[in-house]
């Protein structure tokens, strides 16, 4: 079974700071899936990823297959940015997501 | 464009009742999948679908059934609800043929069995 670890598990910034959030798992991967979690609200993919870098708007998400790694990084923080982040992979032969526990990020005015 | 709907948003139940929690989806997507969150754990799978007519046991599927009669639905039941069960459960839905799909999920019911 796939291990996914998250760090930081909080993190609290001023607005305007260039966050980074990590995830490191256990073994191979097809994809790997970074979600966003508003306070008392669903979850939205952010970004789906199997190598490289992909960019939306502020947002950066990289993945290093050989360390099994991967960052989201936040630009330009806003407090509107404030969520739970979850890293989720996918392992190969089936369609089963193995979730991390979440960075919980907040964004101070 | 409806996506991933998800009903109820809140349920209490007592305990020994029963309930279904629909999921509904119009991407035409094979793959669906039922989802339990917890405080302090990552998202766990209960049960799973590769297409209708097709399902499949998840991580933690103990005291929940699920069907899928057709592509569109994919209701979870509660047999007979414990207090274990209060939790936030979440509907997830990806295409299957291809491995890279991005996941759609519903807005989350939040069960209280009391």
């Amino acid at each position: 079974k796939n291990e996914v670890e998250q760090s930081p598990q909080n993190l609290t910034a001023q607005e305007g700071e260039f966050i980074t959030i990590n995830c490191s798992y256990s073994v191979g991967i097809s994809a790997l899936h970074w979600l966003q979690q508003h306070p008392g609200g669903g979850i939205v993919s952010l970004f789906m990823l199997s190598s490289g870098k992909k960019k939306h708007g502020r947002l950066i998400a990289t993945i290093n297959i050989q360390e099994k790694h991967s960052s989201l990084h936040i630009t330009a923080s806003h407090p509107r940015d404030s969520a739970v982040y979850i890293c989720a992979v996918g392992d190969f032969g089936n369609e089963k997501l193995t979730f991390g526990t979440g960075t919980r990020l907040t964004i101070i005015p | 464009n409806a996506g991933v709907t998800q009903t109820p948003k809140f349920q209490v139940l007592k305990t020994g009742q029963s309930m279904t929690l629909q999921c509904a989806q119009d991407m035409n997507h094979e793959y669906m999948s039922w989802y339990r969150q917890d405080p302090g754990m990552g998202l766990r799978l209960i049960h799973y679908s590769v297409g209708a007519g097709i399902t499949d046991q998840g991580e933690v599927p103990n005291g929940y059934n699920v069907s899928r009669s057709t592509t569109e639905d994919f209701p979870l039941r509660l047999l007979s609800a414990a207090p274990s069960q209060t939790s936030v459960y979440f509907c997830a839905s990806r295409g299957y043929r291809s491995l890279n799909t991005e996941a759609f999920f519903g807005q989350g019911t939040r069960l209280t069995v009391v």
